[in-house]
């Protein structure tokens, strides 16, 4: 069965980087993109961008450029997203979640990975 | 970007009763590109609705989808418990991929 399993929680200082990694399993990681989707607290859902497995091309939402990076490791079928220069804005809990193109619907989400930015 | 605005931002209703949620675009979306997501607290979303109108892998008749253009709807014919839960439209046509505020369905 599809599966897509997020890192444990993370508890960063403002200016500090955070990495978040994706294992997918159950099924070919290379034929479906995948995505980053966070969640402020008691907020809706915020897209951050998205990567191509095959390829580790990657492209970003206009709020996020240059601070976000997105990479895959084939060899153990895994996504990352670091997030840099983190502010109290960037408490959140992040969400990887895959699509069969780079338009299609969002169909497997991971479990989330909570960030708290905070002094 | 394209805006998504959903409303109510509450619905208050009983089991058994009929829930109409709206989404509504601020440019014309393909309905090949608009999803329905439901989303219970501590857990990640659920696609339920894809394409405006097909129901995903698993999920209930109860609920189906409908809409074009700018305005589309999620409509549930009778509820659950279990469908209890904050509702999020998306369009996925492009970059951004853009989600509505999302619409809280709480028990009256």
């Amino acid at each position: 069965q599809v599966q897509l399993v997020q890192s444990g929680a993370e508890v960063k200082k403002p200016g500090a980087s955070v990495k978040v990694s994706c294992k997918a399993s159950g099924y070919t990681f290379t034929i479906y993109y995948m995505h980053w989707v966070r969640q402020a607290p008691g907020q809706g859902l915020e897209w951050m961008g998205i990567i191509n497995p095959s390829g580790g091309t990657a492209s970003y939402a206009q709020k996020f450029q240059g601070r976000v990076t997105m990479t895959r490791d084939t060899s153990t079928s895994t996504v990352y997203m670091d997030l840099s220069s983190l502010t109290s804005e960037d408490t959140a809990v992040y969400y990887c979640a895959r699509s069969w193109t780079s338009s299609s619907n969002f169909d497997y989400w991971g479990q989330g990975t909570l960030v708290t930015v905070s002094s | 970007e394209i805006v998504l605005t959903q409303s109510p931002g509450t619905l208050s209703l009983s089991p058994g009763e009929r829930a109409t949620l709206s989404c509504r675009a601020s440019q014309s979306v393909s309905s090949t590109y608009l999803a329905w997501y439901q989303q219970n607290p501590g857990q990640a979303p659920r696609l339920l609705i894809y394409g405006a109108s097909s129901r995903a892998t698993g999920i209930p008749d109860r609920f189906s989808g409908s809409g074009s253009g700018t305005d589309f709807t999620l409509t549930i014919s009778r509820l659950e418990p279990e469908d209890f839960a904050v509702y999020y439209c998306q369009q996925y046509g492009g970059s951004p991929y853009t989600f509505g505020q999302g619409t809280n369905l709480e028990i009256k």
